[in-house]
């Protein structure tokens, strides 16, 4: 029954080398997004996805490309791996856009060697 | 650009006591914000959303203050426990943020001592 879940839980990889998280949430949300958390445990933004609309923050490369294949998944694709990508990725979802409370999942450690 | 602030960074108490954890944010064209804890190794948990129409928010021994013209939020926690022990974030919700995603603060890291 868990709301927002990830998987893999942890994610060990080479650099350069192409990998894919999964994003899934069964609240019947409208919204839904990426965060990564850094070493120093800083959160930020990276993408929100609302009705086939796509917001992506300025500072994300574009070796990351998040894909919906419905409403419920928003999956994070990352090519071309760096070790500065090594971090915590969340994925989140709320009801709305901008004004409803968001849930996040438990967060996929991606290591980068 | 927001910014959120959050302080202290680290905050060490007595079991028992009632605390008061700071955020401030520098852009008052919010639409809400959020407290969310987080325990070591894990997710984010929601705690409280105070929309910005709101003054405040209550959820059991917890209580959230907005003050939206300052710039300011408070996250108040009455007789805390042990079991209260965690990273606490503040964020807010703004269209500026260049993927209207939350914009968090660093966190205040709170030990409750036993």
């Amino acid at each position: 029954d868990t709301a927002v879940s990830q998987t893999p839980k942890y994610l060990v990889t080479q650099m350069g080398n192409d990998k894919s998280i999964k994003c899934e949430q069964n609240l019947g949300h409208d919204t839904m997004y990426w965060y990564k958390q850094d070493s120093k445990k800083f959160l930020k933004i990276m993408f929100s996805y609302n009705n086939k609309e796509l917001i992506i923050n300025e500072t994300v490369p574009n070796r990351f490309s998040p894909k919906s294949p419905d409403k419920a998944h928003l999956n994070l694709h990352i090519n071309s791996l760096e070790l500065g990508d090594s971090a915590v990725y969340f994925c989140a979802s709320s009801h709305r856009l901008l004004t409803d409370t968001q849930y996040f999942g438990p967060g996929t450690r991606l290591t980068v060697l | 650009k927001q910014e959120v602030t959050q302080i202290p960074a680290a905050l060490s108490v007595p079991e028992g006591e009632n605390l008061v954890l700071n955020c401030s944010f520098t852009d008052s064209a919010i639409y809400n914000l959020q407290w969310f804890r987080q325990d070591p190794g894990k997710g984010l948990t929601s705690l409280l959303l105070i929309q910005s129409s709101q003054r405040e928010q209550t959820s059991g021994r917890l209580n959230a203050s907005l003050d939206k013209s300052s710039g300011r939020s408070t996250l108040y926690i009455a007789a805390s426990q042990p079991g209260d022990s965690a990273t606490y974030l503040c964020a807010v919700m703004d269209s500026g943020g260049g993927a209207d995603g939350l914009t968090f603060g660093k966190g205040t890291h709170l030990i409750i001592q036993p």
